[in-house]
């Protein structure tokens, strides 16, 4: 299957910094991307769906301007935590999907997991 | 999306095989199947999708009942490293697809 990566896989900050996370299709060029947020025992929720050139589409309530998403390049997205609290603290996992022989498939990165003291 | 209704939990012993049903009694025609896994602290890993037919693949068989309203992942010989949370996802076929995961099923494969 496609490989997805992302970057860091772990973090820790300081409330109030911001946080960036990447995002990259490593075998395939990817027009679009998903971010997800699990907290924990529960299961995943997409916050917003990027896509390469154009904004985002945030999912209902959701705040754009704290969680900035730039997808600039066919395999590349980033997820910026902007002023993080401690209720920022989860884990998050990007996706983006292909088509192949079987028809279409999704492919998840490893998710980072986000603490903010 | 059709929704999916899973059980909670399931327990399997090592080396029997497992078998994860899932309601979507809701589906439409142009709906697919999907089935995902995700372990432990782990981004979700595909397992295996299907239309109407039943599917197989080297980690697993999807069985789809006539009426596709319920569908039933099997795996064949499960191990200690099935142990996951398995979500069952009714999605329109095409690109950039969103997936909406539900609570999935607690599979717990023991000694």
């Amino acid at each position: 299957g496609a490989v997805v990566s992302q970057h860091p896989s772990w973090v820790i900050c300081k409330s109030g910094t911001s946080v960036k996370i990447e995002c990259r299709s490593l075998d395939f060029q990817a027009t679009t991307m998903f971010w997800y947020r699990q907290f924990p025992k529960q299961s995943l929720m997409l916050m917003a769906t990027s896509n390469e050139g154009s904004k985002a589409t945030y999912e209902q309530g959701v705040e754009k301007d704290k969680f900035l998403i730039n997808h600039a390049s066919l395999t590349l997205s980033t997820l910026t935590v902007t002023s993080a609290h401690p209720e920022d603290s989860s884990f998050y996992i990007c996706s983006t999907g292909t088509s192949g022989r079987s028809g279409y498939e999704q492919y998840f990165g490893p998710g980072t997991r986000l603490t903010v003291t | 999306d059709a929704k999916t209704t899973q059980p909670t939990s399931m327990d399997c012993a090592e080396g029997r095989a497992a078998n994860l049903p899932c309601n979507h009694s809701t589906i439409s025609g142009n709906e697919y199947v999907y089935w995902y896994r995700q372990i432990h602290s782990q981004g979700p890993q595909y397992i295996i999708h299907g239309l109407k037919n039943n599917e197989t693949n080297e980690m697993a068989s999807l069985i789809i009942t006539e009426d596709r309203k319920s569908s039933t992942l099997i795996l064949p010989h499960a191990t200690l490293r099935d142990t996951a949370v398995y979500y069952c996802i009714v999605l329109r076929y095409g690109t950039a697809s969103k997936l909406t995961f539900g609570t999935g099923t607690r599979l717990q494969v023991t000694l």
